[in-house]
């Protein structure tokens, strides 16, 4: 079945930092791929997101590009500040029966100390 | 404001009660989901509607149950057949079903059981 890995956290940066968070993925058909992060005690918000092999989705400074050819939709960002402090989500939306559903990540925390 | 409304965010439950939790959405969209987060893990499908008066078992349906007999509403109850019901709680929507459509969040409800 359809699956996302990425990698384990707690991912520990200083500030102004270059982030990567590894996200691989298995699915059937072409999937649209997801970034969602969550700060604590809310809800998910989307940073950004790919429907199509070798699209970049965008948004805050981050930044992950659709890579068909190794599945992965790695996210990343030049320089990371206290307040990117959450947890990430990766995501994908699955093609097959048009439902929409999302099968997520375990997630990986991020911390980033002044 | 446009958005998806979860109440309460805090709920206590003893063993053996059924209890109801609340998803109110604004945006006009006509599918809905409920997803559980564990501690430490990602989000995983209780149920989800892709139009009113209609809805499907997703992952882990067990326990659970829900009505979509309104567009803006999809109520989830969390029956006394749910073994382990302690969990984060989040309520979905998208404009419609089909991969790539984003899919919003609400804040979460967070439901214990004593």
């Amino acid at each position: 079945g359809n699956s996302v890995t990425q990698m384990e956290g707690p991912v520990t940066l200083s500030e102004e930092a270059f982030l990567t968070i590894n996200c691989t993925y298995t699915a059937t058909g072409y999937p649209s791929l997801f970034w969602y992060v969550q700060y604590p005690g809310e809800g998910l918000q989307l940073l950004l997101k790919a429907t199509k092999a070798d699209d970049k989705g965008s948004n805050k400074g981050f930044e992950a590009t659709y890579r068909k050819e190794t599945t992965s939709f790695h996210l990343e960002k030049g320089s990371v500040q206290v307040s990117d402090s959450a947890v990430y989500f990766c995501a994908l939306s699955e093609n097959s029966g048009n439902t929409g559903k999302l099968i997520f990540g375990q997630g990986t925390t991020l911390q980033v100390k002044p | 404001d446009g958005g998806i409304t979860q109440s309460p965010k805090y709920l206590f439950r003893k063993e053996g009660q059924n209890v109801t939790l609340s998803c109110e959405q604004n945006l006009n969209h006509d599918a809905m989901y409920w997803y559980r987060q564990d501690p430490g893990q990602g989000l995983r499908l209780i149920y989800y509607s892709q139009i009113v008066n209609d809805f499907q078992k997703g992952d882990i349906a067990e326990g659970y149950s829900v009505s979509r007999e309104k567009k803006e509403s999809f109520p989830l109850t969390v029956t006394s057949a749910q073994k382990n019901p302690t969990a984060f709680y989040l309520c979905a929507s998208s404009s419609h079903a089909g991969s790539g459509n984003t899919i919003y969040f609400g804040e979460g409800s967070w439901l214990t059981v004593v």
